[in-house]
C-alpha cells in the first residue's frame, strides 16, 4: 500500500504568478483534502475533492482552486499569488466522506515560498 | 465549531510517560477525537483516534472521559524522537471536513 504523495518538494515563486501543486492520494481513498500550514501554526483547511467533485471549501478566496482526477489524484492551483501564500501545503487522502470513523492520512507537503 | 484547547508546550525525560490533555467542551454527539504528530517540515501522522472511554495501539492510549469533554494522550516511555508537536481535533471528519480545526498544538521536547 503506497502512502500519500505531493510534488515538488518545494518551489519557489514570485508575487502575481500562478503555482499548480499534486497530490496522490493513497491506494484505494478516494477523497482529498488540501490544507495550507503558515510557519508556527496548524494546517488550515482549504477544500476537500470527493469522486472529482468539491465536497466542502475553507475560508480561502477563489484564487485558490482544485482539481479530482478520476484516478483520485489531486492538484491544487493558486493564482496571482501573494507573499502570505508562502507556506507548507499538505494533501491529505481518506477512504470516504461517509463514514465517520476513518480519518485522513497526511502527505509530506510542498513548501511554497513567493517572493 | 467544536473547539479544542491544549498546553502550547510540554518537557519531558527519555523513558517516561508523557499525558497531553486537550479540552473540547462543545464537542457533538457524533464527533471523533484524533490525535496527530507532526514533525518540522513533514505532514502531520496519524497517531490516534477514539470516541469513549479507552483505545490503545501500539504507540499510544487515549483516555476519554464519560462526559467526553476532555481527552488525554499518553505516550508510554518517550524518546528524543517523540520531540513534535502533538495536535487534538474533534469532529466528524466526512459530514463536516471543513469544520475540523487545527489548533497551534502542544508543541513536546523530550530531553536525554
Amino acid at each position: 500500500e503506497t502512502g500519500v504523495t505531493q510534488s515538488p518538494t518545494h518551489l519557489i515563486k514570485t508575487r502575481g504568478q500562478q503555482v499548480t501543486l499534486r497530490c496522490s492520494s493513497q491506494s484505494g481513498h478516494n477523497t482529498v483534502s488540501w490544507y495550507q500550514q503558515a510557519l508556527g501554526q496548524g494546517p488550515q483547511f482549504i477544500f476537500q475533492y470527493y469522486r472529482e467533485e468539491e465536497n466542502g471549501r475553507g475560508n480561502f478566496p477563489p484564487r485558490f482552486s482544485g482539481l479530482q482526477f478520476p484516478n483520485y489524484s489531486s492538484e491544487l492551483n493558486v493564482n496571482a499569488l501573494e507573499l502570505d501564500d508562502s507556506a507548507l501545503y499538505l494533501c491529505a487522502s481518506s477512504f470516504d466522506p461517509g463514514g465517520s470513523t476513518d480519518t485522513q492520512y497526511f502527505g509530506p507537503g510542498t513548501r511554497l515560498t513567493v517572493l | 465549531l467544536a473547539k479544542t484547547t491544549q498546553p502550547i508546550s510540554m518537557d519531558s525525560y527519555e523513558g517516561q510517560e508523557v499525558n497531553i490533555t486537550c479540552s473540547h467542551n462543545n464537542i457533538a454527539t457524533n464527533d471523533y477525537i484524533t490525535w496527530y504528530q507532526q514533525f518540522p517540515s513533514q505532514g502531520p501522522r496519524f497517531i490516534i483516534q477514539g470516541y469513549k472511554t479507552k483505545v490503545t495501539n501500539e504507540v499510544a492510549s487515549l483516555f476519554i472521559p464519560a462526559d467526553r469533554k476532555s481527552s488525554t494522550l499518553s505516550l508510554p516511555r518517550v524518546s528524543l524522537s517523540d520531540t513534535a508537536v502533538y495536535y487534538c481535533l474533534v469532529g466528524d471528519w466526512y459530514s463536516s471536513a471543513s469544520k475540523i480545526i487545527f489548533g497551534s498544538g502542544t508543541r513536546l521536547s523530550i530531553r536525554p
